[in-house]
């Protein structure tokens, strides 16, 4: 069966400090990945997508980045965070070539302080 | 533009009661697919529907697709605290571009 993790699950920075958020998908090769914020507790805001391998398609212009190193491992990151950042961070994956059914993480609460 | 319009944003009902929420767009799916989230958790798939004018059951839910594939509806019948959570509608407008969301319908049952 397939499986995603997240983390960390909850992370508090400062402004100006980096990020790194890790996303890793078991059980499935050559997944579609997304990342998406949540403000409280509503919808979800697309922020990168990939198809494969160093395949990143930006919603969302920003100073948030995606990367993908492996088949199955997306990172978000920013080098400066803005007190706008904050917020709930979730990765999903869908089976690659159909984006039909996601299958979202635990997700990463982030407070920039 | 918000492309699927769900409604209400939030409703707050007694245990036992029905209800139905709603998600329309002007837009046609191929598919459309309800999650439900629970607080600081992700979000989880109920069902997907791809056929106009499909009806699927899931216990007490009942999810429907237009017969044009522009909008859905969700029942729940005999509504129980466990119910309670965000539910998410997503449509999918071609094989390999991304869901749709909406902004959701958060629901409380007391």
């Amino acid at each position: 069966s397939q499986t995603i993790h997240q983390w960390p699950a909850t992370l508090v920075q400062p402004v100006g400090s980096p990020l790194s958020l890790e996303c890793t998908v078991e059980g499935t090769s050559n997944p579609n990945l997304y990342w998406y914020r949540q403000a409280a507790g509503r919808g979800l805001q697309l922020l990168f997508y990939s198809v494969g391998i160093g395949q990143i398609s930006s919603e969302v212009p920003q100073n948030l980045s995606a990367s993908r190193p492996q088949d199955r491992q997306f990172i978000l990151s920013s080098k400066k965070l803005l007190l706008s950042d904050s917020g709930f961070y979730l990765c999903a994956w869908s089976v690659g070539g159909n984006s039909y059914e996601q299958y979202f993480g635990p997700g990463t609460r982030l407070t920039v302080t | 533009t918000q492309l699927l319009e769900q409604s209400p944003q939030f409703l707050s009902i007694q245990e036992g009661e029905n209800l139905t929420v709603y998600c329309n767009s002007s837009s046609v799916f191929s598919s459309l697919q309800w999650y439900r989230q629970e607080p600081g958790e992700g979000p989880v798939l109920l069902v997907t529907v791809v056929t106009g004018g499909e009806v699927k059951k899931l216990k007490r839910l009942t999810f429907q697709f237009g017969d044009a594939r522009k909008d859905s509806s969700l029942h729940i019948t005999a509504a129980q605290p466990g119910d309670t959570g965000l539910y998410l509608c997503a449509g999918a407008r071609s094989g390999n571009t991304p869901l749709v969301f909406g902004k959701g319908t958060r629901l409380s049952v007391i």
